[in-house]
């Protein structure tokens, strides 16, 4: 059983460009959650997706999009690169009808803006 | 609204020492409580969480941690490290198991051989 996949893995980018990232959550989860990790910190909350639609949400700007597909994959899209937006995205899963599981991580997708 | 405080930012210790790394949260309602670890260049991993019951939770490669209600506080333990444990250390918190997930500062373990 595959876990949490993300892709790609490493992703360059320059100011002012557009990016999409990729999730696709363990099998059985119907929620995915984003998360920003920067160099030295800890993660933070983006938003999360239930539903195909966006149910919480961070505290970032509208920069940051999301979409998640029928099949519960999901898309992190990034407008008007910032230097600061280079950062480890990581991609979280979960299903809010387990009594006992919680969310699982990917690998995450470094995203460097030059 | 939840926070959460990772007191040391770097803690050095020797390999077969053991070590305690320290967590405080804060929250106004009941919580979920996390240890990841992340090992250089990698995602996160899950040590050991605790969601209910038994305070003293035990964790994989030999880490627990303990709830304490009382101090808010959720320290990790491990008694004797080895240099494969050097790793960022990340305490976390939520409200319910599919929750936001907020996360402290981490703190860098760093064994000396």
């Amino acid at each position: 059983d595959a876990g949490v996949t993300q892709s790609p893995t490493h992703l360059i980018k320059t100011r002012g460009q557009q990016v999409t990232l990729r999730c696709s959550p363990k099998s059985g989860h119907d929620t995915v959650s984003w998360y920003q990790q920067a160099l030295g910190q800890g993660p933070q909350f983006i938003f999360q997706y239930y539903e195909e639609e966006e149910r919480q949400r961070g505290n970032f700007p509208d920069r940051f999009s999301g979409h998640q597909f029928p099949n519960y994959s999901s898309e992190l899209n990034v407008n008007a690169l910032l230097l600061g937006d280079s950062a480890l995205y990581l991609c979280a899963s979960s299903s809010p009808t387990s009594s006992t599981d919680t969310q699982y991580f990917g690998p995450g997708t470094r995203l460097t803006v030059l | 609204a939840q926070s959460v405080t990772q007191l040391d930012s770097q803690v050095p210790v020797f390999e077969e020492a053991p070590v305690e790394l320290r967590c405080n949260y804060s929250s106004s309602v009941s919580v979920y409580l996390f240890w990841y670890v992340q090992y250089p260049n990698q995602g996160l991993q899950l040590l050991l969480k605790y969601l209910s019951g038994s305070t003293l939770v035990k964790g994989i490669n030999g880490f627990e941690a303990e709830f304490n209600k009382s101090q808010t506080s959720f320290h990790l333990r491990k008694p004797s490290v080895h240099i494969s444990d050097t790793a960022e250390y990340f305490c976390a918190v939520s409200r319910d198991r599919d929750d936001k997930i907020i996360f402290g500062k981490g703190t860098r373990l760093h064994i000396l051989p």
